[in-house]
């Protein structure tokens, strides 16, 4: 068990809906990842968020967003959702942005498109 | 932008024999840090070692011991004494230094299946 929490584990939803997920980075964590696994991109680098603040954008399509509360718990938003958006969606947390050690990657939220 | 690149798909190693999962990346970063994840039939990504590029000495954990080659970009990951329950999924990932903020850049992935 490494920590970090995620919520839900799965979530089927149909196309054009808004789904929210959860994560609650460990303990004294500050700065939490999110990262997407699908079949055809693999694992791609999302959004990173540091003590409530955006501190880096990937791959993040406009129609996903993210926030960091002031709990340091963060959610990530998809809306308008489509067949393509179907994969893992990973939470991971560390100390800190800088930090050298290491992340911390939560159970995943699979998140399945009809 | 880095790169990761995981060129064994799949590979196959008999119980108590020894396989080596090979990484290669391109970075312009002098500062950086890389990483060998697992992930098993759960899909839970468990970080197995870790290697700062500033480091000569190859990291080890146990029976999983790197091969790091900065010149040559190349990061192989070696495990020992193969067990059934090194079986999973295996992601080579880099992490630049300095003020990246830390995000992972991941390979394809190698697929590890352990024989008894």
């Amino acid at each position: 068990d490494s920590g970090v929490t995620q919520t839900p584990k799965h979530l089927i939803t149909a196309t054009g809906q808004r789904v929210t997920l959860r994560c609650s980075p460990r303990s004294g964590d500050l700065s939490v990842y999110w990262y997407q696994q699908s079949l055809d991109q693999g694992l791609q680098f999302l959004i990173q968020y540091y003590n409530g603040e955006e501190r880096a954008k990937g791959n993040i399509l406009e129609r996903f967003s993210a926030q960091q509360f002031p709990d340091l718990h963060s959610e990530l938003n998809l809306s308008s959702l489509e067949l393509g958006d179907s994969a893992l969606y990973f939470c991971a947390s560390s100390v800190a942005p800088l930090a050298k050690g290491k992340q911390y990657f939560g159970p995943g939220t699979r998140l399945t498109v009809t | 932008a880095q790169t990761v690149t995981q060129s064994q798909p799949e590979m196959s190693v008999q119980e108590a024999e020894t396989v080596t999962l090979s990484c290669t990346y391109d970075t312009s970063e002098s500062d950086y840090y890389l990483f060998w994840y697992k992930q098993p039939p759960s899909r839970q990504m468990i970080l197995v070692i870790r290697q700062e590029a500033y480091k000569q000495q190859n990291a080890t954990e146990n029976r999983f011991s790197v091969n790091f080659q900065k010149a040559a970009k190349s990061f192989s990951l070696k495990i020992s004494d193969s067990q059934l329950g090194d079986a999973a999924m295996y992601f080579c990932a880099f992490r630049a230094g300095g003020t990246s903020y830390g995000k992972l850049t991941f390979g394809q992935g190698t697929i590890l299946t352990v024989h008894p």
